[in-house]
């Protein structure tokens, strides 16, 4: 069954340094996402991305976040200057297209530590 | 009001019993509802779509109710495995590809 791969599973990183997360959605999937989850709270939307461009984001995901897919497969988060804030799950989704477009398949994340 | 409302419970139920959770959203334009469910630190998995007409899958049963902003989930003969926290989502309009999570209901299944 495919399913949504992301690397790596933990990252620890010190503030103020930049971190790159990875993620390969399913493979005919046209819609991709990220997600965080700090711990014990819900889950917040980040981020969509749709042609090589974002669609749609949240409040959350200001400046200090981009999004890119550099080649066919990979879709990335990068945070260019961590808070301690930012320590949480990050999880990426994708969905396909057609009548079950938006059904989102997860990730198993990432889990980032901020020190 | 919050923009998608769940009871947190927990809900403690033996093994067989039948069990509903509902979720309540706050934009009547919202289009996508969806149930998903969480196992401690592991990632969201799509349990079901929620259609207009509801939908059943196996033990579970999806409704929506337009008029009262309010989807729920059923689940039948509860297993041991069932434990876990069920997650309501929505999209937020004008967004179609904008979510948002409710914060879940936790379920425990008793032997």
């Amino acid at each position: 069954e495919p399913e949504v791969t992301q690397t790596p599973s933990h990252q620890v990183t010190q503030m103020g340094q930049e971190v790159i997360l990875r993620c390969v959605p399913i493979s005919n999937h046209l819609y991709f996402y990220w997600y965080r989850q700090i711990l014990g709270q819900k889950v917040e939307f980040l981020v969509s991305f749709y042609n090589n461009e974002i669609s749609e984001k949240s409040e959350i995901f200001d400046d200090q976040f981009s999004v890119e897919r550099p080649d066919g497969s990979n879709f990335t988060l990068k945070i260019r200057s961590t808070k301690l804030e930012d320590s949480a799950m990050y999880f990426c989704a994708s969905s396909g297209g057609g009548g079950s477009s938006y059904e989102q398949y997860f990730g198993p994340g990432t889990r980032l530590t901020v020190t | 009001r919050k923009e998608v409302e769940q009871d947190p419970g927990p809900f403690n139920v033996p093994e067989g019993a039948t069990v509903a959770f509902n979720c309540t959203y706050s934009n009547s334009a919202s289009q996508s509802f969806f149930w998903y469910r969480q196992d401690c630190r592991k990632e969201p998995k799509l349990l079901m779509s929620v259609y207009s007409s509801g939908n059943e899958d196996g033990r579970f049963t999806a409704q929506l109710n337009r008029a009262s902003q309010y989807i729920s989930l059923l689940i039948r003969d509860s297993k041991l495995s069932d434990s876990a926290t069920y997650l309501c989502v929505v999209n937020k309009p004008p967004g179609t590809y904008k979510y948002i999570f409710g914060t879940g209901t936790r379920l425990k299944v008793l032997a």
